[in-house]
């Protein structure tokens, strides 16, 4: 069954450091990642999608991931943490145009 | 891009009591459109899927006589919590998809049931 973990259910950073958000899938055909955030009482808003073009995918807000196929992962980055990334972070996977998988979500704190 | 709207963003409801959420994509067709539930500090769980047009198909565990998912027309889609009790309170989001994969989300609506 295909299946999306997020390695770390609360991540902090302080302001400026790198932000990194672990994102591992497990499927048996190619799949489309994305990422989503989620601020308080809110719904999600797409970071970004890699659909098996380019590896390296950048998003809004200077987020970017890379698909790594090796590593089944989709690993979120960016190099300097704002106060307002302070949100949930959710990475979801669809494999053949089937339904999302989304994993458990992160919390990124920002410390000032 | 793709705008996908919901109607009421938030409810409060007696319990018993009936109570429809709205589900509208405004610049697009779509052909498929999903409901999600969202607890406290957790991820979205998918609860039913809808093709315009033909009945929901609801995941495990999801009440469907309680669960009511109206798809009507390619931009609306409606979620009906019948004789809601309390445990029906959370954060319901939907999506909608146009073509093969990508799926555009809602706003949420928080519904409390008291």
């Amino acid at each position: 069954a295909q299946s999306v973990t997020q390695l770390g259910s609360h991540v902090s950073v302080s302001e400026g450091a790198l932000v990194l958000l672990r994102c591992n899938y497990s499927s048996s055909v190619p799949p489309y990642l994305f990422w989503y955030v989620q601020y308080p009482n809110q719904g999600l808003q797409l970071l970004l999608k890699y659909t098996s073009a380019a590896t390296l995918v950048k998003g809004i807000n200077g987020f970017e991931a890379e698909f790594k196929k090796s590593e089944t992962s989709f690993h979120l980055t960016k190099p300097s943490a704002h106060m307002s990334d302070a949100a949930e972070y959710f990475c979801a996977v669809t494999f053949g145009g089937q339904n999302f998988v989304f994993g458990p979500g992160t919390r990124l704190s920002v410390l000032p | 891009g793709a705008v996908v709207s919901q109607h009421p963003s938030r409810v409060i409801c007696k319990s018993g009591t009936s109570v429809k959420i709205e589900c509208r994509s405004l610049d697009f067709q779509a052909t498929t459109m999903f409901w999600y539930r969202q607890f406290p500090k957790q991820s979205l769980m998918l609860m039913a899927t809808s093709n315009e047009g033909s009945k929901a198909t609801y995941e495990q565990g999801v009440e469907k006589d309680k669960f009511l998912i109206n798809h009507a027309s390619l931009t609306l889609s409606t979620l009906t919590v019948t004789s809601a009790h309390p445990e029906d309170s959370s954060f319901y989001i939907c999506s909608a998809r146009e073509g093969s994969y990508e799926q555009y989300f809602g706003p949420g609506t928080r519904l409390t049931v008291t």
